[in-house]
């Protein structure tokens, strides 16, 4: 298996454009993660989804992402519109369930620069 | 819900000497305890992880022991080398049965090993 797989590795946008990232779980894998990593707030989980079902959005920072799991291999995480706070790297992974010591796949991340 | 102390936030030894990381945690639902590191560029990999009922865990030169009285774990890598530099994460595991549990990380250690 590739892993988890995302794109794009970067992305450069202008404030106030919308800004769509993609992953592709582990194939057989039913739980998906959506993470936020920065300095200043180290890695922070978004969102997660169980056999395509959201679970806990809590960490989800404002209405601007949203985030959908159409089917079991492809999640998408959309801002929109940016804004320079939003610079960070992101990441997903995938595990599954309902193993609570499963082991959680990251993928490679894409960095996301607001200008 | 949990919070995940990681202490410290940055360590560096000379190749061959040992090094150890410790974190703590505040749920007792907590059961489950991987430490992840994160190469530069890269997303974090699983490289150890402990259950609530076993006391230690030992790989090769990375071990990790559990105190689940006192609430804290600790990753310890012996004969450290260069290639052992990297973040390195803890997550605590918090059991809500079901679809519910997630992980909660650690800010993180960045490792730094001196040839």
């Amino acid at each position: 298996d590739a892993g988890v797989i995302q794109s794009p590795r970067h992305e450069v946008t202008e404030m106030g454009q919308e800004v769509t990232l993609r992953c592709k779980p582990i194939s057989g894998h039913n739980s998906l993660f959506w993470y936020r990593q920065t300095m200043m707030r180290g890695l922070e989980l978004l969102i997660y989804f169980n056999n395509n079902v959201p679970i806990d959005d809590s960490g989800m920072p404002e209405d601007r992402f949203s985030a959908k799991m159409p089917n079991a291999s492809f999640s998408t995480l959309k801002i929109q519109p940016s804004e320079p706070r939003d610079s960070a790297v992101y990441f997903c992974a995938s595990s599954y369930r309902p193993r609570t010591d499963a082991e959680a796949f990251f993928g490679q991340g894409t960095r996301l620069t607001v200008v | 819900g949990e919070n995940v102390e990681q202490h410290p936030s940055t360590l560096s030894v000379q190749e061959g000497d040992s090094a150890v990381i410790k974190c703590t945690y505040s749920d007792s639902a907590s059961n489950y305890f991987p430490w992840y590191k994160q190469e530069l560029g890269k997303g974090p990999q699983l490289i150890i992880d402990i259950r609530s009922n076993v006391g230690e865990k030992k790989d090769q030169r990375i071990a990790v022991t559990l105190n689940k009285t006192a609430k804290h774990f600790s990753l310890h890598i012996t004969e450290t080398q260069p290639e052992d530099s990297a973040v390195y994460f803890c997550a605590a595991f918090v059991d809500r049965g079901s679809t519910l549990g997630r992980l909660y990380f650690g800010r993180g250690t960045q490792l730094t090993v001196w040839p």
